[in-house]
């Protein structure tokens, strides 16, 4: 898996709107897709891991789905919180992980 | 409470200098890795070790070693070769199940003064 990209690369959304964030990996080689949420001064934290074409995921609000034979994953939540605003990392894996840049979520109250 | 320990959580370093970056896991796994961020890239990965006494390089190795001694230790030395090292390191270790996320440390940022 050489190229990633998430985007988009920043998003606000006003609190207790429903959103949405793209993953997109080359689909060749799949292994297994993880989602990371990291708060700033924090270390990431995994959210999901995917391995499976079709894999649906839920944590509370936030859920997530993939799509291994086009190469996305796709991260929701729903009613926004204050408590969300992070950066979102997905990191597919072949035989061994690549990072996308991250998607920086903003919730404004 | 389990975890991973990075230290320092902020390094200086004077040019042509070597400096060793700490990574202590008591989580019980066998995987370590480092990663680097720089301002707007996502982590790269620099080093990894799936097992005590080997470690493989990732996409950005150069200027930098690793040792893996003790399976709880995977310490990071950037050396004067490493030709812009200013960044944000990131420790992560994960169970060798290649499914498996990863945690990471609080990460160490370096300077170079």
């Amino acid at each position: 898996i050489l190229n990633v990209e998430q985007s988009p690369q920043s998003l606000h959304v006003q609190e207790g709107d429903s959103t949405n964030f793209t993953c997109s990996f080359p689909s060749s080689n799949f292994y297994a897709l993880h989602w990371y949420r990291w708060e700033t001064a924090k270390s990431p934290e995994a959210l999901f891991v995917m391995t499976l074409n079709g894999d649906e995921k839920k944590k509370g609000r936030i859920s997530a789905t993939l799509n291994t034979k086009e190469g996305y994953s796709y991260l929701y939540i729903k009613g926004s919180q204050p408590e969300d605003s992070a950066t979102y990392l997905c990191a597919p894996r072949d035989d061994k992980i690549i990072f996308g840049k991250g998607t920086r979520l903003h919730i404004l109250p | 409470d389990g975890g991973i320990t990075q230290s320092p959580k902020y390094l200086f370093r004077k040019e042509g200098q070597n400096v060793t970056l700490s990574c202590e896991q008591n989580l019980n796994h066998d995987a370590m890795y480092w990663y680097r961020q720089d301002p707007g890239q996502g982590l790269r990965l620099i080093y990894y070790s799936q097992i005590v006494n080997d470690f493989q390089k990732g996409d950005i190795a150069e200027g930098y070693s690793v040792s893996r001694e003790k399976k709880e230790s995977f310490p990071l030395t950037v050396t004067s070769a490493q030709k812009n090292p200013t960044a944000f390191y990131l420790c992560a270790s994960s169970r060798r199940q290649d499914h498996q996320p990863q945690h990471f440390g609080d990460g160490t940022r370096l300077s170079i003064l």
